[in-house]
């Protein structure tokens, strides 16, 4: 069974830095390009940016480019989310999806940004 | 960045009856491989988005086939046919044709 699950989350104050993990199990990590999505309060989704399968080629929504930082460790299995500088706009639950964002989502973490 | 204008922003539909879902985009998202690149998605109440049908008009697995989509390049319909009260959410349309991807606004199914 394909399982993602996020972690990572939590209050943050504006400005600082953080760190959002997605373990994968139940497929071979390693052959998937993976994707981050969040959605804010509002229910609003927003595309983040995405991986290749080895790790050697990003992309990122233009908005994001500049604090995001997508990453893996396919020995480990796992997705990371480095958020920079955060602001309140960031607040938000965030997803990783395998692949496009299609038929497998995590369950989601918070992430509040607020002094 | 494509924009897709989904309507309307909610709809109210009584059991057994349909209902439709319009998704706009600002661009053909037709690709040179013939491939439509829209998808669907259903955001029932406290849960992740649920995959509902792939590249314009493909069900994804394990959707019942009450759902259908369908449209031309720019233009895009999802029809849901006898509605179930376990199909109330949040409806969504995003485009994977050209980064950066992105997402309609979501539109509210609610029951009557």
């Amino acid at each position: 069974e394909v399982q993602l699950v996020e972690s990572g989350g939590g209050l943050v104050q504006p400005g600082a830095s953080l760190k959002l993990s997605c373990v994968a199990s139940g497929f071979t990590f390693s052959d998937y390009w993976m994707s981050w999505v969040r959605q804010t309060p509002g229910k609003t989704m927003e595309w983040i940016g995405d991986i290749k399968y080895d790790g050697s080629y990003t992309n990122y929504a233009p908005s994001l480019k500049n604090r995001f930082t997508i990453s893996r460790d396919n020995a480990k299995s796992t997705l990371y989310l480095q958020m920079s500088n955060v602001r309140s706009e960031d607040t938000a639950t965030y997803y990783c999806t395998r692949g496009l964002p299609g038929v497998y989502w995590g369950q989601g973490v918070m992430v509040t940004v607020s002094s | 960045d494509i924009v897709l204008t989904q309507a309307p922003l909610s709809v109210s539909v009584t059991p057994g009856e349909s209902a439709s879902i319009s998704c706009r985009s600002s661009k053909s998202l037709l690709s040179s491989k013939g491939i439509t690149s829209l998808y669907w998605y259903l955001q029932k109440p406290g849960k992740s988005p649920q995959l509902l049908i792939y590249r314009m008009s493909n069900l994804a697995s394990g959707v019942p086939d009450r759902f259908s989509g369908s449209g031309s390049e720019t233009d895009f319909t999802l029809k849901i046919s006898k509605v179930e009260t376990e199909d109330v959410g949040v409806y969504y349309c995003a485009q994977f044709l050209e980064y950066p991807f992105t997402f309609g606004s979501g539109t509210k199914l609610e029951i009557k």
